[in-house]
């Protein structure tokens, strides 16, 4: 069974400082990856994707992927309190369908003033 | 970035009653949309592919004849929860990937569902 991995947390991070999420997935031949933001009741937003190993920074964020460890993260600097929320990695599987992503189980992240 | 409309936001209603939900993209074309199911505290589970002009596909442990999905036109799906549970009760989010541009797929708000 495909599946994405991440740390449930929560992950506690002080704000200004940078928080770190990781997450792996089994499906080799997965070919993009993405991270969204979700509040509490509310419906995921894109963050960053991203699809050749590699770093990819944008702002704040950065993406980092590792396709032979099979291995996507995400770091953000300077943490605020607005960035609490759960993070979701995401993958999508298969080329000829765009947009069918298999979700991690997010990971938790409390920035702290 | 495109836009994908879902609605209701929010429902509830009395257990062996219907539901039904839309999405829509509203300006762009998707031949294909999807839709999720989230319970409190899990992540979000892909309970079917919505084919426009043919059948939907649906995963594995998710019954075709309970969930309804209905894909009329390029932007329009509906998702339609018959003889609703207590244990249907979830958060409901569609997506979408443009059909010019499928890189990347756009979430609807979602809609609450509460049987009571």
């Amino acid at each position: 069974q495909k599946e994405v991995e991440q740390n449930s947390g929560p992950l506690s991070v002080p704000e200004g400082a940078i928080a770190s999420l990781n997450c792996t997935y089994s499906d080799r031949g997965s070919q993009s990856f993405f991270w969204y933001r979700q509040y509490s009741g509310k419906s995921p937003e894109l963050i960053m994707f991203i699809y050749s190993n590699g770093d990819k920074e944008d702002g704040r964020f950065t993406a980092q992927l590792n396709k032979a460890s099979q291995y996507v993260s995400l770091l953000i600097r300077d943490s605020q309190p607005s960035d609490s929320a759960t993070y979701l990695c995401a993958v999508n599987e298969e080329t000829d369908s765009w947009g069918k992503l298999q979700f991690g189980a997010g990971t938790q992240v409390v920035v702290t003033p | 970035g495109a836009v994908v409309s879902q609605h209701p936001s929010r429902v509830i209603c009395k257990s062996g009653t219907s539901v039904k939900i839309e999405c829509r993209s509203l300006d762009f074309q998707a031949t294909t949309m999807f839709w999720y199911r989230q319970f409190p505290k899990q992540s979000l589970m892909l309970m079917a592919t919505s084919n426009e002009g043919s059948k939907a596909t649906y995963e594995q442990g998710v019954e075709k004849d309970k969930f309804l999905i209905n894909h009329a036109s390029l932007t329009l799906s509906t998702l339609t929860v018959t003889s609703a549970h207590p244990e249907d009760s979830s958060f409901y989010i569609c997506s979408a990937p443009e059909l010019l541009n499928p890189t990347e797929a756009f979430f609807g708000q979602g809609t609450r569902l509460t049987v009571v």
